[in-house]
């Protein structure tokens, strides 16, 4: 069945550090990819998302590629910020419109 | 323009009580949907509500676990006789259309059964 299988965290890092957050998926079909983010308190936020093959989802600095030869749909920033503390989520959209999500990351940006 | 409101926002149950958990849409939002997050898990789908109509539930447990959606006032999902095993995040989403178009979550309800 789909699934999604993301970095596991917690990951720390110095402000203005770059950040890769692994994820890779399983599917049947052609499904949409999604990054989630989730502040203290807060529900989950859209950051970003594909809906095909080497779409690139871009918001706030933060970008991912939908890669269809490796599964993989990694969230990347060039530099991090201390505001970009938060729980990040990867996730697909399968062929039933049922969302698929990872475990998330804990991302802690220090200054 | 409020997002989707869950409330409680933290809930505590003893072992064999009722948990009852409410999620009102974004305005104009007709398609609710509720996941949970078990502890050191992602979310998992639980079930698709339209107003009265429940659309697929294929996520719930077969027993004790319901939701409704009624015409006037928030969705509930209902936990009876709940158990430790319960204890986890539940999250609330709305959407104006079927899944897929427009996802908002709510903030979740993190129910402890003690």
């Amino acid at each position: 069945g789909d699934s999604v299988t993301q970095m596991e965290g917690p990951v720390t890092l110095s402000e203005e550090a770059c950040l890769t957050i692994n994820c890779t998926y399983t599917a049947t079909g052609y499904p949409s990819l999604f990054w989630y983010v989730q502040y203290p308190g807060e529900g989950l936020q859209l950051l970003l998302k594909a809906t095909k093959a080497d779409d690139k989802g871009s918001n706030k600095g933060f970008e991912a590629t939908y890669r269809k030869e490796t599964t993989s749909f990694h969230l990347e920033k060039g530099s991090v910020q201390v505001s970009d503390s938060a729980v990040y989520f990867c996730a697909l959209m399968g062929g039933a419109n049922q969302f698929y999500f990872g475990t998330g990351t804990s991302l802690t940006v220090i200054p | 323009n409020a997002g989707v409101m869950q409330n409680p926002r933290h809930l505590v149950r003893r072992r064999g009580q009722e948990a009852r958990l409410r999620c009102s849409p974004m305005k104009g939002h007709s398609h609710v949907y509720w996941y949970r997050q078990l502890p050191e898990e992602g979310l998992k789908f639980m079930v698709y509500l339209q107003k009265e109509n429940i659309i697929d539930e294929s996520g719930m447990p077969k027993e004790r676990f319901s939701a409704e959606f009624p015409k006037e006032g928030p969705s509930i999902l209902r936990i009876q006789q709940v158990v430790r095993g319960d204890s986890a995040a539940y999250f609330c989403a709305s959407s104006p259309r079927d899944r897929g178009h427009g996802y908002t979550f709510g903030s979740g309800t993190r129910l402890t059964v003690v």
